[in-house]
């Protein structure tokens, strides 16, 4: 089974306007953590929220978890062109043998 | 100062070639990783080691071989490299399941 799976695909939005993304789970996890990737490079961290957490913040970016859901959402707010780049979640669990799995990302271009 | 770094970045070899990434990571983490994605920028996880033990190995060919030296260390091996190998590889690292993961900035390997 798979975890970390983001939704849209693909999004498109104009400079200037907010770009949401959701990631849904699948089974208990300690926390969840949001990446970006930009085209050609590996993956940097941008947040990590933790289970017993609902929201977080850093700068321009809002991530919400909905732990009765399986669910979480990162915001970006007043999107720049630099924030063209895929977005990918991932989560944690406990126990050694926990998998750790992302999903396909989402694509997301700003438009200047 | 990288903190996970991965050699070499480009790999471009023909098939039935054996081949081998390094990666290092200095963040004194305990836990390193090996993924593969695909084109479709898909992320999945191949390897896991603890403390140079193996403690998760995904549905991987057994042409794939990871070696942990020390924990610092996880290097990749393959055998009898094929075209549907070619793909950009991964190294990443974390601490327990307290922090996120740091990655490497991939190798892009493309078999001919």
């Amino acid at each position: 089974s798979q975890q970390g799976e983001e939704d849209p695909q693909a999004l498109s939005i104009q400079e200037g306007e907010n770009a949401t993304m959701n990631c849904s789970y699948k089974t208990s996890i300690n926390n969840l953590q949001w990446y970006r990737q930009n085209s050609g490079r590996g993956l940097v961290h941008l947040i990590l929220i933790r289970s017993n957490e609902r929201e977080k913040h850093s700068g321009r970016l809002r991530v919400t978890l909905d732990t009765s859901k399986k669910s979480s959402s990162l915001l970006i707010t007043a999107s720049r062109a630099a924030d063209t780049a895929s977005y990918f979640c991932a989560t944690d669990g406990t126990g050694g043998s926990y998998i750790p799995t992302f999903g396909r990302g989402t694509s997301l271009i700003v438009h200047p | 100062d990288t903190a996970v770094s991965q050699t070499p970045k480009y790999l471009v070899t023909q098939m039935g070639n054996d081949k081998s990434i390094k990666c290092e990571q200095n963040l004194g983490h305990d836990t390193m990783y090996w993924y593969k994605q695909d084109s479709k920028k898909f992320l999945k996880i191949m390897f896991s080691y603890n403390n140079k033990e193996l403690i998760i190995n995904e549905t991987v060919p057994n042409r794939f071989s990871p070696k942990s030296p020390d924990k610092a260390h996880l290097n990749l091996h393959i055998n009898s490299l094929e075209l549907g190998d070619s793909a950009v590889y991964f190294c990443a690292s974390s601490q327990g399941g307290n922090g996120g993961y740091t990655f490497g900035s991939g190798t892009r390997l493309t078999v001919v």
